[in-house]
């Protein structure tokens, strides 16, 4: 079955203090892995696309990279404008064809100042 | 541009009410998405549509009713909700649903409350 877990749940984190994100998956044929940034009470917010093992991409304090079975969130001196739960998702491929996204629970981050 | 709008933003409905939630995008995309999202949980799908047609209905109740007038609208009509139907309601589009490495773009919600 087609699955996502994201980790930890939660993480506080100080001002200016690195830390990774953590979403592993199990999916037959992986088309595309997401990372989405999301407020409270607004819709996620696209971050990056990986497509295969090895990829990384950066914005800003952040970078996703991609292996095998897992994708890390990076995020770099971190500021109070970071908080925000993080979404991994991925693309799964169905019997009819099409493709869906399966998402995790979630990290949600919060950054003290 | 990378904007999907829905409206309303809040909708407080009760039992007995029909109400409609909406969805536009001006991406060109050809798959559009209903999601529904509860509290600390991720996004849940109900529902896809792939150039105008409905694809994936995700086993969701009679009493949510999609449409898609074109491609670029979404539409969901909600009739005889229960409580437990109050969520934040979100549309998606993407480029297309049969091909992959698409990311799909989210509107900002509906935060429905049915009393």
């Amino acid at each position: 079955e087609d699955q996502v877990t994201q980790s930890p749940e939660a993480l506080r984190l100080q001002e200016g203090e690195s830390s990774s994100l953590n979403c592993s998956y199990t999916v037959s044929g992986l088309r595309g892995l997401f990372w989405y940034r999301q407020d409270p009470g607004k819709g996620p917010e696209f971050l990056f696309t990986l497509y295969s093992a090895g990829e990384e991409k950066e914005k800003e304090r952040l970078k996703a990279t991609l292996t095998k079975k897992e994708s890390f969130l990076h995020i770099t001196a971190p500021k109070p404008e970071d908080s925000a739960t993080y979404l991994c998702a991925v693309q799964a491929r169905l019997t009819s064809g099409t493709y869906k996204y399966i998402f995790g629970t979630g990290t949600r981050l919060k950054v003290l100042a | 541009d990378t904007e999907v709008t829905q409206t309303p933003k809040h909708l407080v409905m009760g039992m007995t009410n029909k109400k409609s939630l909406k969805c536009e995008q001006h991406m060109g995309h050809r798959a559009m998405y209903w999601y529904k999202q509860k509290a600390k949980k991720p996004p849940e799908l109900m529902f896809v549509y792939s150039y105008e047609k409905l694809s994936i209905n995700e086993s969701v109740p009679s009493r949510f009713s999609p449409e898609c007038p074109n491609s670029s609208l979404l539409n969901l009509h909600l009739h005889a909700l229960q409580p437990e139907d109050s969520a934040l309601y979100l549309c998606a589009s993407s480029r297309r649903t049969g091909t992959a490495n698409t990311e799909a773009f989210f509107g900002q919600g509906t935060r429905l409350t049915v009393v």
